[in-house]
């Protein structure tokens, strides 16, 4: 079965520490991946998407993702968090030429001041 | 509005009833789509629309669950015979063209569903 995998569910760091969130999908073919967070209170929201072409995507907010097709990935990456990242993170996936957009289970980031 | 909009935003009901979710998408967003989310875990697909016509609903989970869309605008979700598993909070999203196509889908607030 299609699936998107986040390893981990709940991360805690300190200001300024550097980030990476995983994500793996068990789809072949042609993929178009994402990341859309959801800040506490608020509605998820897109945070960055891939399609084609340069596989390391930049995202708002200082995020970036690559893509790493042999490895079936797309981990979230940012160099240095900020205590307003504090959020849940979910990664989806568009496998094939259906329109419908999975998600996994998400990661909560937890940012210490 | 400027975004999507869903009512209610809170629907308690008791085990057997029948509930209607509601919502509005971004004015000219083609693409809608339903969400269930349960606490702890990432959105669960539902269906999409693509205009009037359910163009995915492979994710309904089963015949008591209904969605339309009938004039390719505000979008129902029917749930009926309603369970204690059902609770949840419900996510509608609509698209300018479709996940597919623009990779952005816009997300309400959701309609959080108690069945007691």
């Amino acid at each position: 079965a299609q699936s998107v995998s986040q390893h981990n569910h709940h991360v805690i760091l300190s200001e300024a520490a550097s980030l990476e969130l995983g994500c793996n999908y068990s789809y072949g073919g042609t993929v178009n991946l994402f990341w859309y967070v959801q800040y506490p209170g608020q509605h998820l929201q897109l945070l960055l998407k891939y399609f084609s072409g340069d596989p390391l995507v930049k995202g708002i907010k200082g995020f970036e993702a690559e893509f790493i097709k042999s490895k079936f990935s797309f981990n979230l990456r940012k160099p240095s968090v900020q205590w307003s990242d504090t959020a849940e993170y979910f990664c989806a996936v568009i496998s094939g030429n259906t329109g419908k957009l999975l998600f996994g289970q998400g990661t909560t980031l937890q940012v210490k001041p | 509005g400027a975004g999507v909009s869903q009512t209610p935003s809170n629907k308690v009901t008791e085990k057997g009833k029948y509930v209607e979710l509601r919502c509005d998408p971004i004015s000219g967003h083609t693409a809608l789509y339903w969400y269930r989310q349960s606490l702890g875990q990432g959105p669960e697909f539902l269906i999409y629309f693509q205009g009037t016509g359910a163009a995915d609903d492979s994710g309904l989970p089963n015949d008591r669950f209904f969605a339309v869309r009938p004039e390719g605008s505000v979008s129902t979700l029917k749930i009926q015979r309603t369970e204690r598993g059902d609770s949840a909070v419900y996510l509608c999203a609509s698209s300018l063209e479709g996940a597919r196509n623009t990779g952005e889908l816009f997300f309400g607030e959701g309609s959080r569903l108690t069945v007691l």
